[in-house]
């Protein structure tokens, strides 16, 4: 079985300043690790995903998030963020398998941007 | 190109109702996986449709069943509705053999129990 923790249920920040989300996930097999993000009234959006190789992603809208294997995080960043990243960001895990795809979510952590 | 597409947007039903819920997935993809997202939480895994068949099952009850359809498309039913039941229902397609695993999701129907 796979879990994700979202440490910070709501990150306030001023406009402008640095940002990062922490996740933490726990798995007994490889995974792929995402992020998302959820707009307001909207769907899922996917900012970046870990696969393989470089443990530095960047993914859209200025983000980038660092997986660390032995501390089983994937945390999101941004040097400077803007009014238009209020969102919930969502991290995710799933299994290697093929024909196991299901994505794991965290219970979101909410970002919002003070002017 | 269409994104992944669901219908209604919004539902209201009573207690002890049926319910069904519908998704387009993208152009090109041929797997179409369902979540719940309740308010203030991140979406549960119901059910993945591959090949016309349940591929992968969350932890949900028998109330909960789907079906897909030979141009892809899916449906979730639920049957006798209970208050719990009401979340945004977010459907999710991909391209199956796809090693990334990456879903893309549709904007979710809102489905309010009362």
């Amino acid at each position: 079985a796979q879990s994700v923790t979202q440490l910070d249920s709501q990150v306030p920040v001023f406009e402008e300043a640095p940002v990062e989300l922490r996740c933490n996930y726990s798995s007994s097999v490889s995974v792929y690790l995402f992020w998302y993000v959820q707009y307001p009234n909207q769907g899922l959006q996917l900012l970046l995903k870990y696969l393989s190789g470089s443990t530095l992603v960047k993914g859209i809208n200025g983000f980038e998030a660092e997986f660390n294997k032995s501390q089983t995080s994937f945390h999101l960043r941004k040097p400077s963020v803007h009014i238009s990243d209020t969102a919930e960001y969502f991290c995710a895990v799933s299994d290697r398998d093929f024909g196991n795809e299901k994505l794991t979510f965290g219970t979101g952590t909410r970002l919002t941007i003070i002017p | 190109d269409a994104g992944v597409t669901q219908s209604p947007t919004h539902l209201i039903k009573t207690r002890g109702q049926q319910v069904t819920l519908r998704c387009s997935p993208k152009s090109g993809h041929d797997t179409v996986s369902w979540y719940q997202q309740a308010l203030g939480q991140g979406p549960q895994f119901i059910f993945q449709y591959y090949e016309e068949e349940e591929r992968q099952r969350g932890n949900f009850p028998d109330r909960f069943s789907g079906h897909q359809f030979p141009n892809y498309s899916s449906e979730l039913n639920v049957n006798a509705l209970l208050l719990g039941d009401s979340a945004l229902y977010l459907c999710a397609s991909s391209l199956a053999g796809n090693l990334v695993h990456e879903q893309y999701f549709g904007p979710g129907t809102r489905l309010t129990v009362t």
